[in-house]
């Protein structure tokens, strides 16, 4: 079965440290991936997509993710958090046969301490 | 300004009192979906829609109905509504040409049944 898995619920970060939130996939083929940034009270907000190519991909806000076939992984990484990327992170998969189906990790909330 | 728009924002109803939620997008996108955003749970498909007058289930379509009399409307209608429904609920649509994949999402719409 098709599955997006975001293992931790909960992650705490101070100011200025690096990041990485994980997730793992599981699909028949290669999907598309994404991550989502969704800040309090509001809609969701992309911040990177795979496709193809090269699998370190550079999003908005400083963010990137690397896709590592052989792990099913697309873990989001920051050098440096800043205290306005507290928020809920998450994960999704979309098919590449043409359906419309996405399937989205249960997510990851970032805390960040000054 | 390409947007999603969703309204109400937030809604307080009663059991079995019938309501609509409307969404609409101004990017002439084809396909558009209903998502349910419930803690620990990520976000759920309710149904999805890849054009005018086609329409299809999500993962969790109990409950809900929907419409697509016109590509920028898809209204979510939760005939008698249930205390379980509530929750925040996504409307996102997308294009079906290339091979973007990317969801835009509307603000949100907060309900609550009583």
């Amino acid at each position: 079965a098709q599955s997006v898995t975001q293992p931790d619920i909960h992650i705490t970060v101070s100011e200025g440290a690096s990041l990485e939130l994980r997730c793992n996939y599981s699909y028949g083929a290669t999907p598309y991936l994404f991550w989502y940034v969704q800040s309090p009270g509001q809609g969701l907000q992309l911040l990177l997509k795979y496709f193809s190519g090269d699998t370190l991909v550079q999003g908005i806000k400083g963010f990137e993710a690397e896709f590592k076939r052989s792990q099913s992984s697309f873990n989001l990484r920051k050098p440096s958090v800043h205290w306005s990327d507290a928020a809920e992170y998450f994960c999704a998969v979309a098919g590449t046969s043409g359906t419309y189906k996405y399937i989205f990790g249960t997510g990851t909330r970032l805390k960040v301490l000054a | 300004e390409a947007q999603v728009t969703q309204n109400p924002r937030y809604l307080i109803t009663v059991t079995g009192k019938k309501l609509t939620v409307t969404c609409s997008q101004n990017m002439n996108h084809e396909y558009m979906s209903w998502y349910r955003q419930d803690p620990g749970l990520g976000l759920r498909q309710i149904y999805y829609s890849m054009n005018v007058e086609v329409t299809d289930k999500g993962d969790v379509p109990e409950g809900y109905k929907v419409s697509r009399k016109e590509k920028r409307n898809f209204p979510l209608i939760l005939e008698s509504p249930s205390p379980n429904q509530t929750s925040l609920y996504f409307c996102a649509s997308r294009s079906a040409g290339g091979y973007s994949y990317e969801q835009f999402f509307g603000p949100g719409t907060r309900l609550t049944v009583l």
